[in-house]
C-alpha cells in the first residue's frame, strides 16, 4: 500500500534559522505531491505543488521542495525561519487512483 | 477559506443524536470531500462527491453518510454519533482529478470542531 510518512511530529528552529521538514513517500509509480500548511485553527492551505515538470518547486511564503526520486523524498525546506511559519505542515501523495495519502504532520516551533 | 463555508463551525451533541454538518461552494468545483483531523492521524478521507448525487465512500466511512443534491452543497450526516466521532471535520473542494498541473488542489473550509458527550 502508498503511504507518506513525515519523519518528524515536531521540529523546533530559531527565527532567522533554516527549516527542513521532511518528507518520505512509498508508491509504484511516480505520484504527484503536495505540501499543505495549517496554522493554529485555521483550515488547510496549499504551500506547492509537484507534478511532473521541474524536480524543486518553490511554493508561497518562501518555501520550497525538492522531488529525489532516487530517495523517494520530498523535503521542504526554507532558507530563514519566520515567526509566522509556526503551523503544522502536511505532505501528501496522490496514488494511481488520484486518492490523496496524507502524511501525520509535522509541528514547526520557532524560538525568538 | 474563500468560496467555502462550513457549518456550525462548533457543536456539541450526546452520544445517539444525529449530526449534520454542511458545506457550502461557490466556486462550482466539481469534486467535494469531508476529511476528519485527529491528533496523530493528518487528514482522513470519510466520504467525497463527484458530482450532483455521485459520492463515495473514504477509508473512515462507517457511521457517516453524505448527499449531495446541488453542486453547492455537500452534507455530512452522522446518523447516530459516537464518542469516537468527537473530531475536526473539514470540507474540500477541487476543481479537477488526474494528472494535470491543477489536480487534485484541494481548497479548504474552515473547518467544524464537533464534541460527543
Amino acid at each position: 500500500a502508498q503511504s507518506v510518512t513525515q519523519l518528524d511530529s515536531h521540529v523546533s528552529v530559531s527565527e532567522g534559522t533554516p527549516v527542513l521538514l521532511r518528507c518520505n513517500y512509498s508508491s509504484s509509480y511516480s505520484p504527484s505531491l503536495f505540501w499543505y500548511v495549517q496554522h493554529p485553527n485555521k483550515g488547510l492551505q496549499l504551500l506547492l505543488k509537484y507534478t511532473s515538470a521541474a524536480t524543486l518547486v518553490k511554493g508561497i511564503n518562501g518555501f520550497e521542495a525538492e522531488f529525489k526520486k532516487s530517495e523517494t523524498s520530498f523535503h521542504l525546506t526554507k532558507p530563514s525561519a519566520h515567526m509566522s511559519d509556526a503551523a503544522e505542515y502536511f505532505c501528501v501523495a496522490s496514488d494511481s487512483n488520484y486518492q490523496l495519502i496524507w502524511g501525520a504532520g509535522t509541528k514547526l516551533i520557532i524560538k525568538p | 477559506d474563500a468560496g467555502i463555508t462550513q457549518s456550525p463551525r462548533h457543536k456539541v451533541t450526546e452520544t445517539g443524536t444525529p449530526v449534520t454538518l454542511r458545506c457550502h461552494q461557490t466556486e462550482n468545483h466539481r469534486y467535494m470531500y469531508w476529511y476528519r483531523q485527529d491528533p496523530g492521524h493528518g487528514l482522513r478521507l470519510i466520504h467525497y462527491s463527484y458530482g450532483v448525487k455521485d459520492t463515495d465512500k473514504g477509508e473512515v466511512s462507517d457511521g457517516y453518510s453524505v448527499s449531495r443534491s446541488k453542486t453547492e452543497d455537500f452534507l455530512l450526516t452522522l446518523e447516530s454519533a459516537t464518542s469516537s466521532q468527537t473530531s475536526v471535520y473539514f470540507c474540500a473542494i477541487s476543481e479537477s482529478r488526474g494528472r494535470g498541473s491543477g489536480a487534485n488542489v484541494l481548497t479548504f473550509g474552515a473547518g467544524s470542531r464537533l464534541t460527543v458527550l
